[in-house]
């Protein structure tokens, strides 16, 4: 089945710590992307990268970061510069220009 | 930078009523695209409208593109509770799309 995972599902985190959230595809898509939703809100782009060892800041980088050495993994880290990191992460990809298809998500909550 | 707009943010119908979003863009579209959320879930993917003034169904779902591409609606016709959940839409801002904030559905059986 082609697709993508994101792992884990459900992320606790101290505050002060740094977190990687795991997203990879094997839908053989050249782009991905990771966006930030909180309850009740719409998708608000962190990062993303249209292809291998390239990537670009979305809307809300800031105590983000990211990297993309193969093409199937963009793995996102939620550092402790990220004042307020509690909420719900999706990834996606595409070929470029054509419609994203999204991961499960991950909730991270930071106790 | 490009905005996307959708109204309204909240509808609660009761069944079997009709539901309409709309969608409006500050700039001219290439395409506009329609996604779901199911509470809980991730947003799934509808359709893509790429023509001026272009209408497609999908049962009971009907999505519209503006003349001027710069707007689209999506109707439900006789929402049932299968419905329930976010509709976004999304227009292409170079190699990115920008969503709009959502439309939360909520349907009264």
């Amino acid at each position: 089945d082609g697709g993508i995972t994101q792992s884990p599902k459900y992320l606790f985190r101290k505050e002060g710590q740094n977190v990687t959230l795991s997203c990879e595809q094997n839908l053989n898509h050249d782009a991905m992307y990771w966006y930030r939703q909180d309850p009740g809100q719409g998708l608000r782009l962190i990062y993303y990268s249209q292809i291998v060892n390239d990537f670009q800041k979305g809307d809300i980088a800031e105590g983000y970061s990211v990297s993309r050495e193969k093409k199937e993994s963009f793995p996102l880290t939620v550092t402790s510069a990220q004042k307020n990191p509690t909420a719900f992460y999706l990834c996606a990809s595409s070929m470029g220009g054509t419609p994203e298809f999204f991961g499960p998500g991950t909730r991270l909550t930071v106790l | 930078g490009q905005q996307v707009m959708q109204i309204p943010q909240y509808q609660h119908v009761q069944e079997g009523e009709d539901f309409t979003t709309y969608c409006n863009s500050s700039t001219t579209l290439s395409n506009i695209q329609w996604y779901k959320q199911r509470p809980g879930g991730h947003p799934v993917f509808l359709i893509q409208l790429v023509k001026s003034g272009e209408v497609k169904k999908q049962k009971r779902l009907t999505f519209q593109f503006g003349e001027a591409k710069k707007n689209s609606s999506l109707h439900i016709t006789a929402t049932q509770t299968t419905d329930v959940g976010t509709y976004f839409c999304a227009g292409p801002d170079g190699n990115k799309l920008v969503f709009g904030a959502g439309t939360i559905l909520r349907v009264k059986s």
